[in-house]
């Protein structure tokens, strides 16, 4: 079965500081999207990043980063000069590109500290 | 225009009542689905439809029934509700051939007393 664990529930980070969340998956197909979304506490899931899994270099967007391992299984997002309005719950997820499966971690709450 | 909405985003209800939940896409999106985020925020999918037709059905009571008139909506409904249905209920949208970004609504929290 395809599954997605976020092992840490929570994580907390200085302001302006750096902070990594993982993601591990486990699946058997060779073509498939992963993502990081985030959801504040108005509630709304917003995408973060995603990175497709035939492409070797790692996606970023701004202050955010992966570092994705296809061998091991491994997908983290590295949140750099940590603000405020970055705590949430982050939620890695997976999808075989070409199907309807998109399965999600249990999510992992940052908390950022002032 | 709000990309994917849903309505009501609240409902409190009595045990054993009927309640639905309606979702639109105006993104032209060819996949939509109903997710269930408990008090844990566990993200669960019940429901997937591709223009219309039901393809993915989880393990889900038979009291929830999904209804897809046109790919822009995707409606839920529930029937005898129960304290276990208390949940945040969302819609969500992708096209199936893009780039795999699931766009969702706010969310419809559901209260059963």
């Amino acid at each position: 079965a395809q599954t997605v664990t976020q092992s840490q529930p929570e994580m907390s980070v200085q302001e302006a500081e750096t902070v990594t969340l993982s993601c591990t998956y486990d699946t058997s197909e060779s073509d498939y999207y992963l993502f990081w979304y985030k959801q504040p506490p108005s509630r709304q899931m917003i995408l973060v990043i995603r990175q497709e899994a035939y492409k070797q270099q790692n996606a970023t967007e701004n202050r955010f980063s992966v570092n994705f391992q296809k061998a091991a299984k491994s997908f983290s997002l590295k949140i750099s000069d940590s603000q405020l309005g970055d705590a949430a719950m982050y939620f890695c997820a997976y999808s075989p590109s070409g199907t309807y499966k998109y399965i999600f971690g249990t999510g992992t709450r940052l908390k950022v500290l002032a | 225009d709000t990309a994917v909405s849903q309505t009501p985003k609240y409902l409190v209800t009595q045990m054993g009542n009927d309640k639905s939940i309606k979702c639109e896409q105006n993104l032209g999106h060819d996949t939509m689905y109903w997710y269930k985020q408990d008090s844990k925020k566990f993200l669960k999918i019940m429901f997937s439809y591709n223009n219309k037709e039901l393809i993915i059905n989880e393990t889900v009571p038979n009291r929830f029934s999904p209804k897809s008139p046109d790919k822009a909506h995707l409606n839920l409904h529930i029937n005898s509700l129960e304290l276990g249905d208390s949940a945040v209920y969302f819609c969500a949208s992708r096209r199936l051939a893009g780039t795999g970004e699931l766009f969702f609504g706010e969310g419809s929290r559901l209260t059963v007393l």
